[in-house]
């Protein structure tokens, strides 16, 4: 059973540039949310996706987009790329995106993540 | 503002001793805390989670305790090995409970 998969492992853009980030979650989920890593830091939410469409959306500017397939399958997509992006970017999905967790909590699952690089 | 944190200085532990990470938090009562393990360069991974009606959790030499009077969740570690080096994370639910909200994490080194 395959994990969270992303693509690319790493990534090297110059600022002004946009990139495509993606991402396929872990069979069985139905939930992708996106989350940005500087180093030194923890995570930060950007937003997660369920259904298609954006649920739920972090203190992140509108440069910074995504999109789910039918296939759960997700994208981010960052425009007009600044030094302050550089980051890792990483990927987590969860499997109970239509009702609450039986738990109560909503455990992610991540991936290995995607490091940007904006020269 | 609803803040959690960790100590983000580095801890270093001699290999068999126990490790014990804290993770605070203000002006929120949050229902769970997790903790996940993350490798450099690597996504993190779920560990543990504990409720706030839940005083103690273990998993094989994990513990972790969840004070709601010090707002303080302690993460324990005991016979630390080298494997156990890592960075961990602390998280509590937001939003709608869920997105999870990460502490900037506590980097152990277990000395061998």
């Amino acid at each position: 059973d395959a994990g969270v998969t992303q693509s690319p492992t790493h990534l090297i853009k110059t600022r002004g540039q946009q990139v495509t980030l993606r991402c396929s979650p872990k069979s069985g989920h139905d939930t992708v949310s996106w989350y940005q890593q500087a180093l030194g830091q923890g995570p930060q939410f950007i937003f997660q996706y369920y259904e298609e469409e954006e649920r739920q959306r972090g203190n992140f500017p509108d440069r910074f987009s995504g999109h789910q397939f039918p296939n759960y399958s997700s994208e981010l997509n960052v425009n007009a790329l600044l030094l302050g992006d550089s980051a890792l970017y990483l990927c987590a999905s969860s499997p109970f995106g239509g009702a609450a967790p039986p738990s109560g909590a909503d455990t992610q699952y991540f991936g290995p993540g995607t490091r940007l690089t904006v020269l | 503002s609803q803040k959690i944190e960790q100590n983000s200085e580095a801890l270093n532990i001699q290999e068999g001793k126990t490790a014990t990470l804290t993770c605070n938090y203000t002006n929120y009562s949050p229902a769970y805390l997790q903790w996940y393990r993350q490798d450099p360069g690597r996504g993190p991974v779920f560990l543990l989670l504990i409720r706030e009606n839940e005083k103690e959790k273990r998993k094989e030499r994990l513990k972790v305790t969840f004070d709601t009077t010090l707002k303080q969740s302690l993460f324990h570690i005991t016979a630390s090995q080298p494997a156990d080096s890592a960075t961990y994370l602390c998280a509590r639910p937001s939003g709608s409970a869920r997105q999870l909200t990460f502490g900037s994490g506590t980097q152990l080194t277990v000395l061998p």
